[in-house]
């Protein structure tokens, strides 16, 4: 089964730009790993926020958004919030079967 | 108004069996696939399996292939796992979700513990 890495832990200041990654031990990500990217606050169900690379839910505040940046997926946080605290995780597809990465906790500080 | 509820969960035996159930609402069941994730106390989100739309695709995680069956029926908007040979490992949160369409149930909790 293949391995999804991410950055264990992020830190991002008020108002700031962070760009959190996702990365596969296959190779580079492409649009054939459909990467999906989840927000997690403890104790609460996760939230789908990017689907497809880039695709975003009427949910999806604006700050947030998908790409693939160097053989990675990436997810971009501008004008970070203090609500943006929370735990990130990635989920890329290898032909159908599905793998997250380990999450990325970002604090905003 | 989407409604993803997944029920079943419980404590069980080293060995033993369950069947998690996920009903959902709101959104055409038969045209999106569906997923089983699951998530250990203090631990990161882990893919458990998948299922096409129609139900004719199936997709396990190595960890689950073999002791587990993941099926769908249609007509009750309803999503299955049925999953055999618990072990303790096998401890976790397990949520039902709809990846394409964004939606998630609260999980049901399944404790393999003798």
């Amino acid at each position: 089964q293949a391995v999804v890495t991410q950055e264990p832990s992020l830190t991002v200041s008020p108002g700031g730009t962070i760009t959190l990654t996702c990365g596969s031990n296959t190779g580079a990500v492409t649009s054939d790993h459909y990467p999906y990217w989840f927000q997690q606050k403890p104790g609460q169900a996760p939230w789908t926020l990017v689907y497809d690379i880039s695709n975003t839910y009427s949910w999806t505040p604006a700050r947030f958004s998908g790409s693939l940046l160097g053989g990675k997926a990436a997810l971009t946080l501008s004008d970070a919030q203090p609500e943006d605290e929370a735990e990130y995780f990635c989920l890329l597809s290898y032909n159908g079967v599905r793998v997250f990465g380990g999450g990325t906790k970002l604090t905003v500080l | 108004e989407v409604q993803v509820v997944e029920s079943g969960g419980g404590l069980v035996q080293p060995g033993g069996s369950l069947r998690l159930s996920c009903t959902v609402s709101g959104f055409i069941f038969s045209a999106y696939a569906m997923s089983w994730v699951r998530q250990a106390p203090g631990k990161g989100l882990e893919y458990v399996s998948g299922i096409s739309g129609s139900g004719r695709l199936t997709f396990y995680a190595d960890f689950v292939k073999g002791r587990s069956t993941i099926s769908k029926d249609n007509s009750k908007n309803t999503l299955y796992l049925q999953m055999n040979t618990l072990r303790a490992e096998d401890t976790a949160v397990y949520y039902c979700a709809n990846f394409k369409g964004g939606f998630w149930g609260q999980g049901t909790l399944v404790t393999v513990s003798s």
